[in-house]
C-alpha cells in the first residue's frame, strides 16, 4: 500500500548528539514537510519542500535541518543546537503545495532525550 | 490562514450522528475548509475538505454555511474508533499556504 514510512517509532537522544528521523513516501508526491507537536498542542511546521533539491524554513526551524536528494526521501536532523528537542516528530507529504491538497501523514517519531 | 474556532471537547454516544463545529468568521473566496483528525499515538489524518458546496465521503459529511463563516464536520454513525481529536483548518487555494493546526475538538465516544 502506499503511504509514509517514518523511523524509528522511538528514539533517544543523548544531550550534545545530532540524530536522524527517517521518512520516506511512495506516494509520488512532490511536497513534503516535518512538524514538530508537544503534548496537548497542534502540529508546528519545522520544515517543508516543494520539490527535490528544494526546502524552505517552517515557523521553528531553528536547530533543525533537512535534505531532499530524492524525492521519496526527506531525513530531519535534529541538532545539538536544538535545546529542547523532546517531542513527536510528524512527517507529511502532498501531491504539490496547492491550497486544495491533502496532507498524508506517518506514524510519527517520539524522540527523547537520556 | 484565517483562524478557526472549535470547542475543547465534545462527547457522544456510540452509534449516534456527531456533529464538530467550527468557526471561521474571517474566511477569504479563496479558502478551502479542511478537517484531520488524530488518534492517540499516531499521525493526523485527512478526513474531509471543501470550499462552498457540502462535501460527503466514506469518512463524513462536511456541511458548509452559506456565508462560510462557519462548517460542521458530521460523523453518521459514530463508533469507538472515531474517539480522536479533530483539527477544522483553513488554507488558501490560491497560494501556497501551510496547514496551521490549533488545538482541535477532542471527541469522546461512549459505548
Amino acid at each position: 500500500d502506499g503511504g509514509i514510512t517514518q523511523s524509528p517509532k522511538y528514539l533517544f537522544r543523548k544531550e550534545g548528539q545530532n540524530v536522524t528521523l527517517s521518512c520516506e513516501q511512495n506516494l509520488n508526491h512532490d511536497a513534503m514537510y516535518w512538524y514538530r507537536q508537544d503534548p496537548g498542542q497542534g502540529l508546528r511546521l519545522i520544515y517543508y519542500s516543494q520539490i527535490v533539491n528544494d526546502f524552505q524554513k517552517g515557523d521553528i526551524a531553528e536547530g533543525y535541518s533537512v535534505s531532499r536528494e530524492k524525492k521519496e526521501s526527506f531525513p530531519l536532523t535534529v541538532t545539538s543546537a536544538q535545546k529542547n528537542p523532546t517531542a513527536f516528530y510528524l512527517c507529511a507529504s502532498s501531491i504539490d503545495r496547492g491550497g486544495n491538497q491533502p496532507q498524508h501523514f506517518g506514524d510519527g517519531t517520539r524522540l527523547s532525550i537520556l | 490562514d484565517a483562524k478557526t474556532t472549535q470547542p475543547n471537547s465534545m462527547e457522544s454516544n456510540e452509534e449516534e450522528p456527531v456533529h464538530l463545529p467550527c468557526n471561521h468568521s474571517t474566511i477569504s473566496g479563496t479558502d478551502y475548509i479542511h478537517w484531520y483528525r488524530q488518534l492517540p499515538s499516531q499521525g493526523p489524518e485527512y478526513v474531509i475538505h471543501g470550499l462552498t458546496s457540502n462535501v460527503n465521503n466514506r469518512m463524513a459529511s462536511l456541511a458548509i454555511a452559506e456565508d462560510r463563516k462557519s462548517s460542521t464536520l458530521i460523523l453518521h454513525r459514530a463508533t469507538l474508533r472515531d474517539a480522536a481529536v479533530y483539527y477544522c483548518i483553513l488554507r488558501n487555494g490560491g497560494s501556497q499556504g501551510n496547514l496551521i493546526f490549533g488545538k482541535g475538538t477532542k471527541l469522546s465516544v461512549k459505548p
